[in-house]
């Protein structure tokens, strides 16, 4: 099993629609999620970081985090083409305290 | 303004060359880090160094070495011993917070083999 997995995709959504980028992870003690947002070529881009369980808003994400069902997700409400990208979902271990990235979800919004 | 400079963006390395990518940060962080990304994967750490003069190994650090002999710097090396290096290269660094480090990452490099 991988330490933090993500659909791959490409995820597509209409201009306009809400997506939802899921993440699970295997170490049942990480305390810290972030989310990065990385366009092609570029570097990635921290977006949202969550700590407890629940929603945490920012503008049009929304990242929700599950410890129970080891489960993190960003949702991203009114979906524009300037989202389309990769994002990566980030686990702070708790083994080793290491950072681990997920392979990250490909985004495509369509006008 | 404060940030992560990479260079040099592209690197073409021949057969049994070492090269070097360098970093540098003026964000005033005590913590840099070197990640490979292949296409379709997720970052993978190489070296990590959380204060001047000491750095420790990542999760793929066979053929790289690195070095941080002042805060603001931290090169890595990618030895003729990495018989695979085609990658992105990013630089990251963090002010540590106990486990909720938010790394902020460099431009990247480019590595390709000639």
């Amino acid at each position: 099993q991988k330490e933090v997995e993500q659909n791959s995709g490409p995820l597509s959504v209409p201009e306009g629609a809400i997506a939802s980028l899921n993440c699970t992870y295997s170490d049942r003690g990480s305390q810290s999620f972030f989310w990065y947002r990385q366009y092609s070529g570029k570097s990635p881009e921290l977006i949202m970081s969550i700590y407890s369980n629940g929603d945490k808003e920012d503008g049009r994400f929304t990242a929700q985090l599950n410890k129970a069902s080891q489960y993190v997700s960003l949702l991203i409400r009114d979906s524009q083409p300037s989202d389309s990208a990769t994002y990566l979902c980030a686990v702070n271990m708790e083994y080793g305290n290491k950072l681990v990235f997920g392979a990250g979800t490909i985004l495509r919004v369509k006008s | 303004d404060g940030g992560i400079t990479q260079s040099p963006k592209y690197l073409f390395r021949k057969e049994g060359q070492n090269v070097t990518l360098s970093c540098e940060q003026n964000l005033n962080h005590d913590a840099m880090y070197w990640y490979r990304q292949d296409p379709g994967q997720g970052l993978r750490l190489i070296y990590y160094s959380q204060i001047v003069n000491d750095f420790q190994k990542g999760d793929i650090a066979e053929g790289y070495s690195v070095s941080r002999e002042k805060k603001e710097s931290f090169p890595l090396t990618v030895t003729s011993a990495q018989k695979n290096p085609t990658a992105f290269y990013l630089c990251a660094s963090s002010f540590p917070s106990g486990g909720n480090e938010k790394l902020f990452f460099g431009s990247g490099t480019q590595l390709s083999v000639l």
